[in-house]
Formats: C-alpha cells, sequence, structure tokens
C-alpha cells in the first residue's frame, strides 16, 4: 500500500500570499489530521476531518482553513501568510476505528518558507 | 485541555545499552490513548508503541516498553538494545476519545553512540 503523500513538499511563498497543500491518505482511511511543526512551537493539530466534515479544530486563526473530498483527499490552506507560518506541515491518516483513536500514519510533510 | 511534557530534551545512550525517556501529562479525562512517536532526521514519523489508559498492563513492542503510571500522570518509553537505526525525535502524545487529534510533548532527541 502506498503511504500517505504530501504535495507539494517545498514551497517558498512571500508574506501576505496565500497557500495551499494537498496531502493524499491511504488507501481506506477516511480521517485525514493536519499538524505544524516549529522549532519554536514543536508540533500543533490544526484540524481532523472525516467524510468531508471538520470533525476536530485545533487553536489557530481562520486563516488556516481545510477541507477534503469524496475520495478522502484533503488540502489545507493558509491566507495571507505571515512569517511565523513557516513550517513543516504534516498530514497524518488514519482508518477509523471501532474505539478509540487509532494509529496515524504520517507523510514526509511540505516545508512552507514564508518570506 | 491537556498538556504533555517531555523534560529531557536530550538524550544520549551507548549501542546495546537500555535509555528511558520521559513523559508526563496533564489531563482531567479519564479514558484517554498515550503514544510514543519516532521521527528520524530527515524522515516520516511513525508510531513506535500505543497504550491506552484503561489497560493496566504495560504495552510493549520488541525492544520497545512502556512504564505507565496513570496516577502520576507519567508515561515513560524503555528502549532495550538501543541500536544506531534508533537514533531520532521521540515524541510522547495523547489523544481522548473524540477523534484523531493527538497533543505532542516537545521532543526528545535521542543519540546512540557506536
Amino acid at each position: 500500500k502506498a503511504g500517505v503523500t504530501q504535495t507539494p513538499r517545498y514551497l517558498i511563498k512571500t508574506r501576505g500570499q496565500q497557500v495551499t497543500l494537498s496531502c493524499s491518505p491511504i488507501s481506506g482511511h477516511r480521517s485525514v489530521s493536519w499538524y505544524q511543526q516549529t522549532p519554536g512551537q514543536g508540533l500543533q493539530f490544526l484540524f481532523e476531518y472525516f467524510s468531508e466534515t471538520q470533525r476536530n479544530k485545533g487553536n489557530f486563526p481562520g486563516r488556516f482553513s481545510g477541507r477534503q473530498f469524496s475520495n478522502s483527499r484533503s488540502e489545507m490552506n493558509v491566507s495571507t501568510l505571515e512569517l511565523g507560518d513557516s513550517a513543516l506541515y504534516l498530514c497524518a491518516s488514519s482508518p477509523i476505528p471501532r474505539q478509540g483513536p487509532y494509529e496515524q500514519y504520517f507523510g514526509p510533510g511540505t516545508r512552507l518558507t514564508v518570506t | 485541555a491537556q498538556t504533555v511534557t517531555q523534560s529531557q530534551p536530550e538524550m544520549s545512550v551507548q549501542e546495546a545499552e537500555t535509555v528511558t525517556l520521559s513523559c508526563t501529562y496533564d489531563t482531567s479525562e479519564s479514558d484517554y490513548y498515550l503514544f510514543w512517536y519516532k521521527q528520524p532526521p530527515s524522515r516520516q514519523m511513525i508510531l513506535v508503541i500505543r497504550q491506552e489508559a484503561y489497560k493496566q498492563q504495560n504495552a510493549t513492542e520488541n525492544r520497545f516498553s512502556v512504564n505507565f503510571q496513570k496516577a502520576a500522570k507519567s508515561f515513560s518509553l524503555k528502549i532495550s538494545d538501543s541500536q544506531l537505526g534508533d537514533a531520532a525525535m521521540y515524541f510522547c502524545a495523547f489523544s481522548n476519545n473524540a477523534g484523531n487529534m493527538l497533543t505532542f510533548g516537545g521532543g526528545t532527541r535521542l543519540m546512540v553512540k557506536p
């Protein structure tokens, strides 16, 4: 089975622009979560999508948004980029368990640099 | 809200020796799950081990085992017979029963000396 893929792998944007990142989960996985990883703040949860609906949301401003398509692929969008948005953005997919959260399978990440 | 704390930013271990990484957490929930994830340099994060809070027995996965002390809210990871490939960042993570939403600790960088 192919793993979680994220595109693009690297991105350089200018402050004020917007950006869209894409994530393709493992086949059959219906839950997709996004995380931001920075040296200062560590790993922080952004949001989780399941069946095209946002199921959980982290503590990020409204400039961060996402969506999920019927094939479970997900995108996240950051508008009006700020220097502090420079980070590694990780996507993780998971099957839906009968009980409790399940193992999340992480993609390689998209490295976003805002200049 | 829950918090996860890893008090050791860096640890080193000699190859073939045993090392223990510490993790404490704070939560008011009774039903939750704890994880250790490994992030090798420039490689994808992978799950090392998982513990359900309702299970008293400590989880083990080959050379990896945990010491789960629920009352103390402590969840340490023991790596036995350390190998060079164990060198990585290790993250302790918490999740409640509401979905796939992980709260991570700050991480511990583990170095393995040959």
